[in-house]
């Protein structure tokens, strides 16, 4: 069955803390994962496609990285505003048609 | 060049009603996604339209129903509401031919509840 699992599910930071978040699967045929932030109540916001081993993307205070079984996102000097959910999926099926398998999430809160 | 679009923001519907959630893509794109979000849960692929057609479709009952128009834009019919239908319905969309994986962009989501 593909699964995505995250890890820690809730994250608590003093301002200017590094950390990172872990992300996991087992999809089977995923060529591809994708990192997005979810603000309450909101839709999540794409961040990062990540296509193949060793690859690296970043944005302001974040670096996505993966590898062949896991993804982390590394949070640098993380600010209040980042507080959010981030959650990670994997893309799954035929070329063009491709579904989401996402993982539940984890809670980022930044403290001031 | 406006994102993704859905209306209504927020639904209160009862059980055994029937409610019908509407989805504006990005401009240009052509494939639109439709995921179930509980709360404190990942979302949960329902299906996918392309071309006005139905192409892949998660786990969910026949209840789950939808459509998607010329102009690309689509609908999520959902009959005979459950409690447990209750949840945040997000549609994405995305550009199903180019460079690399097709990206889903998603909308603000429709907060179903059912009473």
């Amino acid at each position: 069955e593909d699964q995505v699992t995250q890890s820690p599910e809730a994250l608590r930071l003093q301002e200017g803390e590094s950390s990172s978040l872990n992300c996991s699967y087992t999809v089977s045929g995923l060529r591809g994962l994708f990192w997005y932030r979810q603000d309450p109540g909101k839709g999540p916001e794409f961040l990062f496609t990540l296509y193949s081993a060793g690859e690296e993307k970043e944005k302001e205070r974040l670096k996505a990285t993966l590898t062949k079984k896991e993804s982390f996102l590394h949070i640098t000097a993380p600010k209040p505003e980042d507080s959010a959910t981030y959650l990670c999926a994997g893309p799954t099926g035929q070329g063009g048609s491709e579904k989401l398998v996402f993982g539940k999430g984890t809670k980022l809160t930044v403290n001031p | 060049d406006a994102g993704v679009t859905q209306s209504p923001t927020h639904l209160i519907k009862t059980r055994g009603q029937q409610v019908t959630l509407r989805c504006s893509p990005k401009s240009g794109h052509d494939t639109v996604s439709w995921y179930q979000q509980a709360l404190g849960q990942g979302p949960q692929f329902i299906f996918q339209y392309y071309e006005e057609e139905e192409r892949q479709r998660g786990n969910f009952p026949d209840r789950f129903s939808g459509h998607q128009f010329p102009n690309y834009s689509s609908e999520l019919n959902v009959n005979a509401l459950l409690l447990g239908d209750s949840a945040l319905y997000l549609c994405a969309s995305s550009l199903s031919f180019g460079a690399g994986y097709p990206e889903q962009f998603f909308g603000p989501g429709t907060r179903l509840t059912v009473l």
